[in-house]
Formats: structure tokens, C-alpha cells, sequence
């Protein structure tokens, strides 16, 4: 079945670019209808969608992120990524990736086990 | 955006008890509603897709139903396992967005 996992650094610092990978493994990226999304859940919180990508390369990310935010993806690798730039401490997060199926109807499923990001100096 | 808020926003039961989750929409998704459990420490699991369709192994004591601006989410009867907290989620327009979670703790 599908799995997803996120990595890359735990601790960034204020003003720093937040740079995180998720990987798919046991099906493929381009797998026609679904997105591939990024979510996160600050301490303590509810959670908030980020943004999504498409194998195609389109993206759509949330408003109040959008002039902050990259999502990219590599085929090749089954991956795709995120990007958020000049971080402040509310930044600091679980980040969470999954697979979007809502073009079917469906939910966020799988979703990778999250990864802390705290942003501090 | 579209403000999903559920409530109540904690909850104390027992087991065997019979729970409700209510979660409003600030404007009508039709049926573009799910839901997730999160344990702690966990990712989101999701139980309910539709608003009322259940995913594939998914206990058939938890069931949601609504439509338009209201929905909820039972279980029938809760069993140590379900104490978790539980998020609604709208995917009628982006950007997509959660209610702030309903914790479900032991009484």
C-alpha cells in the first residue's frame, strides 16, 4: 500500500527557508487524480492545509502562505517537496504530508507520521 | 475561505457511551465533509469520507451524516481505543480547510 514520509531538518532559524521532503513509496506520484498535499498542526492546535501539487507540476497553496510557499515535485524520484521561506516562530509546526483523493470524493489517506519543525535562533 | 467550527470542543464519556461531533460550515459544501481521528502523538486517520461514507476497515460504530452547512459524526458505542481527537474537514472548495478538533477524553 502507499506510505508517505517527511525529512529534513528539525530546526530552522527565524528568517531561514524551511526545506522539507516527502517520499512515496509503493505506488507511483503520477497516479492520475490525486494531489499530493502538505499540512501542518502548530503545538497544541487544529490543522491547516498548506498547499497541494499535481503530478503536472500545478500547485495551489493557501492564501495567507502563497507569497512564502514553493510545493515541487519529482517524478523520478516519487517525491515532492515544500518550500517556506522567511520563517518566523509561528512556523513551528508538525508537518504532515499525504495524498489528496478528493477528486474522488475521498479524503486525505495515507498521510506520512509528521515531522517537528520548531523555528528558533 | 470556508470556517469549519465544530463542537463541543472537549468531551468526557465512558465506555460504552453514545457521542455526537457536530460541525457547521460556514456556507453550504454539500457533502464534501470528512473526518479524521488523531491520536496522540499520531497522524490523522481518516474514518469518514462524503460525509457519511466509511473507509475501508473503519469500525462500523463511527458514522457521520449531514449535509448543506451542518454535519455529525457518532459512535455508537465508544470503546477505549476511540479516546483520540476528532477533526472535521471540508474539500467543497480550496482552500481546503479543518474544524479546531473536538478532544475525546475518559470520564
Amino acid at each position: 500500500q502507499v506510505q508517505l514520509q517527511e525529512s529534513g531538518p528539525g530546526l530552522v532559524k527565524p528568517s531561514q527557508t524551511l526545506s522539507l521532503t516527502c517520499t512515496v513509496s509503493g505506488g507511483s506520484i503520477t497516479s492520475s487524480g490525486y494531489f499530493w498535499t502538505w499540512i501542518r498542526q502548530r503545538p497544541g492546535k487544529g490543522l491547516e492545509w498548506i498547499g497541494h501539487i499535481y503530478y503536472s507540476g500545478s500547485t495551489y497553496y493557501k492564501p495567507s502562505l502563497k507569497s512564502r510557499l514553493s510545493i515541487s515535485i519529482d517524478t523520478s524520484q516519487n517525491q515532492f517537496s515544500l518550500r517556506l521561506s522567511s520563517v518566523t516562530v509561528a512556523d513551528t509546526a508538525v508537518y504532515y504530508c499525504a495524498r489528496d483523493g478528493s477528486g474522488f470524493g475521498d479524503g486525505f489517506a495515507p498521510w506520512g507520521q509528521g515531522t517537528l519543525v520548531t523555528v528558533s535562533s | 475561505d470556508i470556517q469549519m467550527t465544530q463542537s463541543p470542543s472537549s468531551l468526557s464519556a465512558s465506555v460504552g457511551d453514545r457521542v455526537t461531533i457536530s460541525c457547521q460550515a460556514t456556507q453550504d459544501i454539500g457533502t464534501s465533509l470528512n473526518w479524521y481521528q488523531q491520536k496522540l502523538g499520531k497522524a490523522p486517520k481518516l474514518l469518514i469520507y462524503d460525509a457519511s461514507r466509511s473507509e475501508t476497515g473503519v469500525p462500523s460504530r463511527f458514522s457521520g451524516g449531514g449535509s448543506g452547512t451542518d454535519f455529525t459524526f457518532t459512535i455508537s458505542s465508544l470503546q477505549p481505543e476511540d479516546f483520540a481527537t476528532y477533526h472535521c474537514q471540508q474539500y467543497h472548495s480550496l482552500p481546503f480547510t479543518f474544524g479546531q478538533g473536538t478532544k475525546l477524553e475518559i470520564k
